[in-house]
């Protein structure tokens, strides 16, 4: 029930875009996107509850498909400071909480 | 702004040792989580509390493992017999609601020898 996630690694410059995906064979009820830095917590970055819905804010944002199966992270202009591992966290009840397989993204200057 | 914070933030164990984990989660949440991630490895749910009972938890979540909210603030995992691949860093979070944001501790490095 894990959902997959592509591409596993992806080096950027700085200024450069990328787009990270997450995928589930079955619907979700909900996808969340957290960063994690090498030694820290994830930290939580957007959630999205809704077929269709888009959100985001500064130059990062995600988008979740109609048949809620699939969400992508997009990152614009990236900076430095975004790099890390990317999870996405799925949940298909509310309660159990599921993490992707993770991306890990390097921005080189 | 509030923040889960977990103690100790590093634990030495011997193998066959039990441990506790402990964890202050953000005051107003109503959902508490424990994660485990094995060095270089994705983020690992264990266990779901909500309401001083477990929601739900993971097949990694075994007779090993338990949880526990003793008092009003804290948050415990409890393993016994430790074993050599119980290693790992492991997350404390909490969240207002079930599938709402989850906000996570600085974690506890637990290295059984």
């Amino acid at each position: 029930q894990q959902p997959v996630q592509s591409p596993q690694a992806v080096i950027l410059r700085e200024g450069e875009d990328a787009v990270i995906n997450c995928s589930s064979s079955k619907a979700l009820y909900s996808v969340h996107w957290y960063r994690q830095k090498h030694g820290e917590a994830p930290v939580f970055l957007m959630i999205l509850l809704k077929g269709g819905e888009q959100k985001g804010h500064d130059k990062i944002s995600a988008s979740f498909n109609e048949k809620k199966q699939q969400s992508s992270l997009y990152l614009t202009a990236s900076q430095l400071s975004y790099s890390g591992t990317y999870f996405c966290g799925t949940s298909y009840t509310g309660n159990q909480f599921y993490f992707g397989t993770g991306t890990s993204l390097t921005v080189i200057p | 702004e509030p923040e889960v914070t977990q103690t100790p933030s590093h634990q030495v164990t011997q193998m066959g040792q039990e441990v506790i984990l402990r964890c202050v989660p953000i005051s107003n949440h109503l959902y508490f989580y424990w994660y485990r991630q094995i060095l270089g490895q994705k983020v690992e749910f264990l266990v779901s509390f909500y309401n001083n009972e477990i929601s739900e938890k993971s097949e990694i979540f075994d007779d090993q493992f338990s949880v526990e909210r003793p008092d009003g603030s804290n948050f415990t995992l409890k393993i016994r017999s430790t074993k050599l691949e119980d290693s790992a860093m492991y997350f404390c979070a909490s969240s207002e609601q079930g599938g709402q944001p989850q906000h996570f501790g600085d974690g506890t490095r637990l290295s059984i020898l």
